[in-house]
C-alpha cells in the first residue's frame, strides 16, 4: 500500500513568517511530487511540482525534495492570510509503466494569523 | 480550472439509482482521471483514461465504471448508487502521464 503522510495540523503561523509543510512517502519508486492548495469547498489547485532532488523556487514558494530520505517539503515565505488553506502533498509512481494517478496525503491545514 | 467543467455540480439521489457524472475539458489533454474526496481519507483515484476508449482502474474502482468516447469527455457511472458513494468527486486532466494534474470544480454527490 503506497502511503503519503502529512501532519494534519492545524499549523498556525504568524503573518509575514515562513510556513514549513512536510510530507513523507513510502514508495522509493516515486518519480514526481506535487503540492496542491485547497480552500474549503473548492478544488485542489496546483502550486508546485518537483522531479529532482534539491530545491525548486517559484515566487514565495519553495519545494524541497530528498529522495534518499523519502521526504518532500513546501516553504511559504512572507506568509499572508490568503495562504490559509489545506495543503495536499501528492506523489506519482508512474515511470513509463504500471499504474497511473496520484497518491495524496490527507493534507495539512495551515492558518496564517494576522 | 484549466478549461475543465463538471456536471452536475450538486446531486442528491436515492440508493439503488444509476448516476452519471460528466467531466468535459477544452485543453485537448490526453489523460483524464476521476478521484473522490472524503473526510479522513483524502483524495483517492477511482479510474483513469490514457486515451479515447482506453481506461483503467484506480485504488477505489468497485461500484464505478467509466467511458471515454471523445478526447474531451470522461464519464463516471455509478450503476446502483449506495450511501458509501456519498462524496465529492473531482475530475483531473494532464498532458503528461505521471505529470502535473489540473482539477475541475468538483461534483458533490449525496446518496440517501
Amino acid at each position: 500500500q503506497k502511503e503519503v503522510e502529512q501532519n494534519s495540523g492545524p499549523l498556525s503561523v504568524p503573518e509575514g513568517a515562513i510556513a514549513s509543510l512536510n510530507c513523507t512517502y513510502s514508495d522509493r519508486g516515486s518519480q514526481s511530487f506535487f503540492w496542491y492548495r485547497q480552500y474549503s469547498g473548492k478544488s485542489p489547485e496546483l502550486i508546485m511540482f518537483i522531479y529532482s532532488n534539491g530545491d525548486k523556487e517559484d515566487g514565495r514558494f519553495t519545494a524541497q525534495l530528498n529522495k534518499a530520505s523519502q521526504y518532500v517539503s513546501l516553504l511559504i515565505r512572507d506568509s499572508q492570510p490568503s495562504d490559509s488553506a489545506t495543503y495536499l502533498c501528492a506523489v506519482s509512481e508512474y515511470s513509463g509503466g504500471g499504474a497511473d494517478g496520484l497518491t495524496f496525503g490527507k493534507g495539512t491545514h495551515l492558518i496564517i494569523q494576522p | 480550472d484549466a478549461g475543465i467543467t463538471q456536471s452536475p455540480r450538486h446531486k442528491v439521489t436515492e440508493t439503488g439509482t444509476p448516476v452519471t457524472l460528466r467531466c468535459h475539458q477544452t485543453e485537448n489533454h490526453r489523460y483524464m482521471y476521476w478521484y473522490r474526496q472524503d473526510p479522513g481519507h483524502g483524495l483517492r483515484l477511482i479510474h483513469y483514461s490514457y486515451g479515447v476508449k482506453d481506461t483503467d482502474k484506480g485504488e477505489v474502482s468497485d461500484g464505478y465504471s467509466v467511458s471515454r468516447s471523445k478526447t474531451e469527455d470522461f464519464l463516471l457511472t455509478l450503476e446502483s448508487a449506495t450511501s458509501s458513494q456519498t462524496s465529492v468527486y473531482f475530475c483531473a486532466i494532464s498532458d503528461v502521464r505521471g505529470g502535473e494534474q489540473y482539477f475541475g470544480p468538483g461534483t458533490r454527490l449525496t446518496v440517501t
